[in-house]
């Protein structure tokens, strides 16, 4: 079975900064996918980045980029010049075969962004 | 020009009652599927359709009853609504089934039993 933790429920960062959001996880599995979703205050889900678990060259999309740190299962996503839109849940999910094709999330961590 | 869309996006009805959500893709893909956010926003799969057939059935009380029509629609039928299903419903399709495909959600439905 695969698993996600988001050790961090909340985090803030003030307009314009760097911030990080942790994510480790856990799977048995040799070949798995990563993402990162956001979840603003619409409600809709957003896929920010994803990071297949064979590329070790860390994915970016903008401002956003990855930690990923595959012997220590770590994924975290670093946020560059936040901006206040970025405010939201954010989301961890990894999908591992070996019968079990789902997308696992963890529980979330809330950002704020303070101007 | 929604790429996938839900309806209803909220709804409100007493225990007992049955109800239906929709969702309908135009991305042209072939999976789709049903998660279901908690109070704690704990986003967990239900269902899972590849080309109109169930592939994933998590844990899920009978009384849920995922329908798909086509490969761009799959509608949720919960039977005798509990206040536990009180909740956030997303469907989100993909363009296949596996572990490298991208998943596009829907905006949810927040069904709320009285």
């Amino acid at each position: 079975a695969q698993t996600v933790t988001q050790s961090q429920p909340e985090m803030s960062v003030q307009e314009a900064e760097t911030v990080t959001l942790s994510c480790t996880y856990d799977t048995s599995e040799s070949d798995y996918y990563l993402f990162w979703y956001k979840q603003p205050p619409s409600r809709q889900m957003i896929l920010v980045i994803r990071q297949e678990a064979y590329k070790q060259q860390n994915a970016t999309e903008n401002r956003f980029s990855v930690n990923f740190q595959k012997a220590a299962k770590s994924f975290s996503l670093k946020i560059s010049d936040s901006q206040l839109g970025d405010a939201a849940m954010y989301f961890c999910a990894v999908a591992s075969g070996g019968g079990s094709e789902k997308l696992v999330f963890g529980k979330g961590t809330k950002l704020t962004v303070n101007p | 020009d929604t790429a996938v869309s839900q309806t209803p996006k909220y709804l409100v009805t007493q225990m007992g009652n049955d109800k239906s959500i929709k969702c309908e893709q135009n991305l042209g893909h072939d999976t789709m599927y049903w998660y279901k956010q908690d109070s704690k926003k704990f986003l967990k799969i239900m269902f899972s359709y590849n080309n109109k057939e169930l592939i994933i059935n998590e844990t899920v009380p009978n009384r849920f009853s995922p329908k798909s029509p086509d490969k761009a629609h799959l509608n949720l039928h919960i039977n005798s609504l509990e206040l536990g299903d009180s909740a956030v419903y997303f469907c989100a399709s993909s363009q296949s089934f596996g572990i490298r495909e991208t998943q596009y959600f829907g905006p949810g439905t927040r069904l709320l039993v009285l």
